[in-house]
């Protein structure tokens, strides 16, 4: 019973490229997050999302989307990839955004742009 | 704005106790968390402070003090398994997580 899961775990691509990455939780929370870790290991948020509010990070390039069919699933889409967009993007939620809340995290994907 | 300091890297020996230090500097925030994370893996939470003072947690405690803008992490009777990094986290109002640059930690035999 995985409470976050993410697919691919990996993804190898070509520059400009685009493609996506899936999330979903099964811990009926109504918020989720995307994160970069890049390769200094330094994670960084990049939207979170709930029923009434996407908040992005304003250093996040408009390449990337998240989108999202139901409160469930978290879909990160990414367009023209780039060299720099090599890293591994976490998927996370917790229960309803709040700032004390503690967030879980997927197993993470590994993107690798060629 | 935030700004999270964390040593980079520590070392210590099974069956010690080291403690990780995390400095940040914002106007206000809700909670301090705590997470740890293995190579390769997704970071799992550990512990968060909302109010001043100690929270213990098995071999795991985490203090807060807000007036010195100061938390820090206790790990006790180390493991081999616990060589991992730590990241701490800082719960904005309004707004969310931001995380520390990380401790690497590693336990020696």
């Amino acid at each position: 019973d995985t409470a976050v899961s993410q697919t691919p775990k990996y993804l190898v691509t070509q520059m400009g490229n685009d493609k996506s990455i899936k999330c979903e939780q099964n811990l009926g929370h109504d918020t989720m997050y995307w994160y970069k870790q890049d390769s200094k290991k330094f994670l960084k948020i990049m939207f979170s999302y709930n029923n009434k509010e996407l908040i992005i990070n304003e250093t996040v390039p408009n390449r990337f989307s998240p989108k999202s069919p139901d409160k469930a699933h978290l879909n990160l889409h990414i367009n023209s990839l780039e060299l720099g967009d090599s890293a591994v993007y976490f998927c996370a939620s917790s229960q309803d955004g709040g700032a004390a809340d503690t967030q879980y995290f997927g197993p993470g994907t590994r993107l690798t742009v060629l | 704005g935030q700004n999270i300091d964390q040593p980079t890297e520590m070392t210590a020996t099974e069956g010690a106790i080291v403690q990780i230090n995390c400095t940040y500097q914002t106007s206000g925030f809700n909670g301090l968390f705590w997470y740890q994370q293995h190579a390769g893996e997704a970071p799992t939470f550990l512990s968060y402070n909302v109010l001043d003072g100690l929270e213990e947690k098995g071999r795991f405690s985490s203090f807060l003090s807000r007036s010195k803008g100061y938390s820090y992490l206790l790990l006790k009777e180390l493991q081999m398994k616990d060589s991992a990094s730590y990241l701490c986290a800082v719960g904005n109002y309004g707004q969310n997580f931001v995380f520390g640059p990380g401790t690497r930690l590693s336990v020696l035999p």
